[in-house]
């Protein structure tokens, strides 16, 4: 069975940055992307951006470019987002995800 | 980028009821559409993939079709288990692009 799992919740304060992690099990780890969505309070679904952990090769979207940024460790099979500079736009759910996979989401909260 | 464009935002139907959720495609997506179901608290729940597409364990209530850029999720009979909210997702090109999501409610 595959299962995602994702790392607890965070609290960043405004300008720092925050490192959210994606365990991955039941299945080969290299052999998928890992897709990273948000979901900010009360709002739709955000695409971030992909992962190949393979390669380590990444695709973002363009509002995430200098936001966001996709890792792995296929030594662990966990993926990795950091998301950077937060401000209060950054508070949000975060879920990986692969095929019909999903993480259980982290929330992240931007306060000082 | 392409933009998905669902209607509508929120919904309240009786049980029973036939229910329709719409996503139009602002360019072509061919069947590239997945419809997801997302309850309170919980990760989003693939419905339908390739636009009409059942996933397994998804009751039969649940169906998808297209009519040229429109991409529709029905449920012929609402249930009470059924409330939650649907997004649609192109998977065609990236940046993959969400819907705005709709909330479905019970009347």
């Amino acid at each position: 069975e595959v299962q995602l799992q994702q790392s607890g919740p965070e609290v960043g304060r405004p300008g720092s940055s925050v490192k959210i992690s994606c365990k991955a099990s039941g299945y080969t780890f290299t052999d998928y992307v890992m897709n990273w969505v948000k979901q900010s309070p009360g709002q739709g679904l955000e695409w971030i951006g992909w992962i190949d952990p393979e390669y380590g090769s990444t695709d973002y979207a363009e509002k995430f470019k200098k936001k966001a940024t996709l890792t792995a460790d296929t030594s662990s099979n966990t993926a990795y987002i950091q998301l950077s500079s937060l401000t209060s736009e950054d508070t949000a759910t975060y879920f990986c995800a692969m095929g019909t996979s999903w993480g259980q989401g982290v929330m992240v909260t931007v306060s000082s | 980028d392409i933009q998905m464009t669902q209607s509508p935002s929120s919904l309240s139907a009786s049980l029973g009821d036939r229910v329709t959720i719409t996503c139009r495609a602002s360019q072509d997506i061919g069947n590239y559409l997945t419809w997801f179901q997302q309850k309170p608290g919980k990760s989003p729940r693939r419905m339908i993939y390739g636009a009409t597409n059942l996933e397994d364990g998804v009751p039969s209530r649940f169906s998808g079709s297209r009519s040229g850029s429109d991409y529709s999720l029905t449920i012929s009979s609402l249930e009470s288990e059924d409330v939650a909210d649907y997004h649609c997702l192109q998977s065609i090109q990236y940046p993959l692009t969400f819907g705005s999501g709709t909330k479905l409610e019970i009347k």
